[in-house]
């Protein structure tokens, strides 16, 4: 089974503030790691993905399997980086056709 | 030119009805999904197809029923609507490949509300 757990509901930091939503999973197998973001009155859409290696608005995420966590974060919170974000897990290779397992949700206020 | 569309975007219905939300994709893809988010702003996979063959079924009753005329379209029949249903769905597409690890886009969103 997989699991996916992000234990903050909410988190809030002043502009400029560094930025740290945590998230982590539990899978047997190898997973493929995203972050999900929906800003205000927006759809769901891609912020990133480990494979990618890539810095997407500024926020990175690393995957660690030894802490079993994928972590997201931004040096620099800026206000238009307020949000939902979800984490989610996708078996990788398989036959699992991109079934994406959700954590609860953390939703970023970034003040000014 | 959307990618993903849902429609309706609200529906408010009474205990008891049946009801469908359509959902169509232009990406070309082969794999769209069926979510429900709830109250807690929960998001759970309930269905995915796969040209139009259904590959994820995760407990969902069996009043609900996706139904896939062709690949760019999948619905979701919802009979004898029950007060917990209310709940935001929300429908994804994918390009398919059965490794996973692929984005997957989704739509607006259908706010249903059983009163």
């Amino acid at each position: 089974a997989q699991r996916v757990t992000q234990p903050e509901k909410l988190l809030s930091v002043f502009k400029g503030a560094p930025v740290e939503l945590k998230c982590n999973y539990s899978y047997s197998g190898s997973p493929e790691l995203f972050w999900y973001v929906q800003y205000s009155r927006q759809r769901l859409q891609l912020l990133l993905r480990h494979i990618s290696r890539e810095s997407i608005k500024g926020f990175t995420a690393d995957l660690n399997k030894g802490e079993t966590s994928f972590h997201l974060k931004k040096p620099f919170a800026q206000e238009e980086d307020s949000a939902m974000y979800y984490c989610a897990l996708s078996p990788a290779g398989g036959t699992s056709y991109g079934k994406l397992t959700f954590g609860q949700g953390t939703i970023l206020t970034v003040h000014p | 030119d959307t990618a993903v569309s849902q429609t309706p975007k609200y529906l408010v219905t009474q205990m008891g009805n049946d009801k469908s939300i359509k959902c169509e994709q232009n990406l070309g893809h082969d794999t769209m999904y069926w979510y429900k988010q709830d109250s807690k702003k929960f998001l759970k996979i309930m269905f995915s197809y796969n040209n139009k063959e259904l590959i994820i079924n995760e407990t969902v009753p069996n009043r609900f029923s996706p139904k896939s005329p062709d690949k760019a379209h999948l619905n979701l029949h919802i009979n004898s609507l029950e007060l917990g249903d209310s709940a935001v769905y929300f429908c994804a597409s994918s390009h398919g490949d059965r490794g996973g690890g692929e984005t997957q886009y989704f739509g607006p969103g259908t706010r249903l509300l059983v009163l």
